[in-house]
């Protein structure tokens, strides 16, 4: 198993662009989420799915998109960058339910907005 | 709505001495699980420990223990024999064991550990 994967490691924007960072997990997990990390914020929820076709808001969901079209694949989508959105960002998976004790996450996208 | 706070930004431990880290947490709900998460510079999220809310032993893992005090929604997390390896950001979280939204974690700000030789 790969386990979550999330590509690009490291991106470069300029402020209007927009992007899309992909993740994927090969764990047949229902539940896939976005956090965003800044110095000294913790993680912080940006959207999350309990399965393909629901997605619903975090904490900080606004100037992001998401969809889940598989079970495998949960893209963050960037509609128009920010300055305030340069972050890293991690995606993470589990089961659903009482049975899904430990969230997995991917190894996280360095994203700077200029 | 949940909250969980680490008081401690950063913490310094010598080689081979025993650390504590706290965390607590604010919630009205008696089914949960608490976790300690380590970030070492390399970014990627390890988890180092799980607590299911339901039981009353601390969980251990090696070098790892917690004291958990239920009553007090207090979860410290013990680090014995520090190795510098052990020297990261430590992330205490809590989730709810429920489906939906009220199943998604909840992190502290995290601390920061210093080990020296």
């Amino acid at each position: 198993n790969a386990g979550v994967t999330q590509t690009p490691k490291f991106q470069v924007l300029k402020t209007g662009q927009s992007m899309t960072l992909q993740c994927a997990q090969d764990m047949n997990h229902e539940y896939m989420s976005w956090y965003r990390q800044d110095p000294g914020m913790g993680l912080r929820l940006i959207h999350y799915s309990v399965g393909a076709g629901i997605t619903d808001q975090g904490e900080v969901p606004n100037g992001y998109n998401v969809s889940r079209s598989t079970t495998e694949d949960f893209p963050l989508r960037l509609l128009s960058a920010a300055p305030s959105q340069t972050s890293v960002y991690f995606c993470a998976s589990r089961l659903s339910g009482t049975g899904g004790r430990e969230q997995y996450f991917g190894p996280g996208t360095r994203l700077t907005v200029t | 709505a949940q909250t969980v706070t680490q008081s401690q930004p950063e913490m310094s431990v010598q080689e081979a001495e025993t650390v504590t880290l706290s965390c607590t947490y604010d919630t009205s709900e008696s089914d949960y699980y608490l976790f300690w998460y380590k970030q070492p510079p390399s970014r990627q999220m390890i988890l180092v420990i799980r607590q299911e809310a339901y039981k009353q032993q601390n969980a251990t893992e090696n070098r790892f223990s917690v004291n958990f005090q239920k009553a007090a929604k207090s979860f410290s997390l013990k680090i014995s024999d520090s190795q510098l390896g052990d020297a990261a950001m430590y992330f205490c979280a809590y989730r709810l064991n429920y489906g939906g939204s009220q199943g998604n974690l909840i992190f502290g700000k995290g601390t920061k550990l210093s080990v020296k030789p």
